[in-house]
């Protein structure tokens, strides 16, 4: 079955510096791959998402995600980070239903930013 | 705003009673699916819809919990006999079937707490 780790619980980082958030994840073949974030009250809105190709993928308010498969990997990076980063952040896989072929998305337990000023 | 929306927000409900929520998925979006997060962890899948057809149901979901979508627009997700491990957030999202088969946009989801 396949699963998600996010080793970090808790990141606590000053404004302005780089951010780095890991994800590793299990699965038996090419994943779909794909890290939310969530703010206090809200839902989960998507940052960026990998499905093939370059594996150096672009998302929304400057992050960005490099794939590794050697290393099962799909980290979360930021070069500056702002104040209002601050949130929780879900990496997450899309998997298939074993029976149906369908797939659902299978979260890590998330990593919470802190920004210090 | 056309993003995905559910209500209530917040429900507070005593032990053993019956609590219903409902979702409305973003208009031209045929899937919808319903998750559980509770706290410290991420969202665990309950239930998948494809327009009114229920066709994954996770082993989460006991025969406490229904969830329907009759007209393939809104779904509803309800709990029977409420227990106190029901407390969570219940969030809900939907997806195009014209896009990448897993971008699901997610509502704000209902908090459920149980006396």
């Amino acid at each position: 079955a396949q699963s998600v780790t996010q080793p970090d619980i808790h990141i606590t980082v000053s404004e302005g510096a780089s951010l780095e958030l890991r994800c590793n994840y299990s699965y038996g073949a090419t994943p779909y791959l794909f890290w939310y974030v969530q703010s206090p009250g809200q839902g989960l809105q998507l940052l960026l998402k990998y499905f093939s190709g370059d594996t150096l993928v672009q998302g929304i308010k400057g992050f960005e995600a490099e794939f590794k498969r050697s290393q099962s990997s799909f980290n979360l990076r930021k070069p500056s980070v702002h104040w209002s980063d601050a949130a929780e952040y879900f990496c997450a896989v899309g998997a298939l239903f074993k029976d149906t072929g369908r797939r659902a998305l299978t979260f890590g337990s998330g990593t919470r930013l802190q920004v210090q000023p | 705003d056309t993003g995905v929306s559910q209500d209530p927000r917040h429900k507070i409900t005593k032990r053993g009673q019956n609590v219903t929520f409902r979702c409305d998925p973003i208009s031209e979006h045929n899937r919808l699916y319903w998750y559980r997060q509770t706290l410290g962890q991420g969202p665990e899948f309950l239930t998948y819809f494809q327009n009114e057809a229920q066709l994954e149901k996770s082993r989460l979901l006991s025969d406490r919990f229904s969830a329907e979508r009759p007209k393939g627009s809104f779904s509803t997700l309800e709990i029977q006999r409420t227990e106190q491990g029901d407390s969570a957030m219940y969030l809900c999202a939907s997806s195009s079937q014209q896009g990448p088969e897993n971008e699901q946009f997610f509502g704000p989801g209902t908090r459920l707490t149980v006396l």
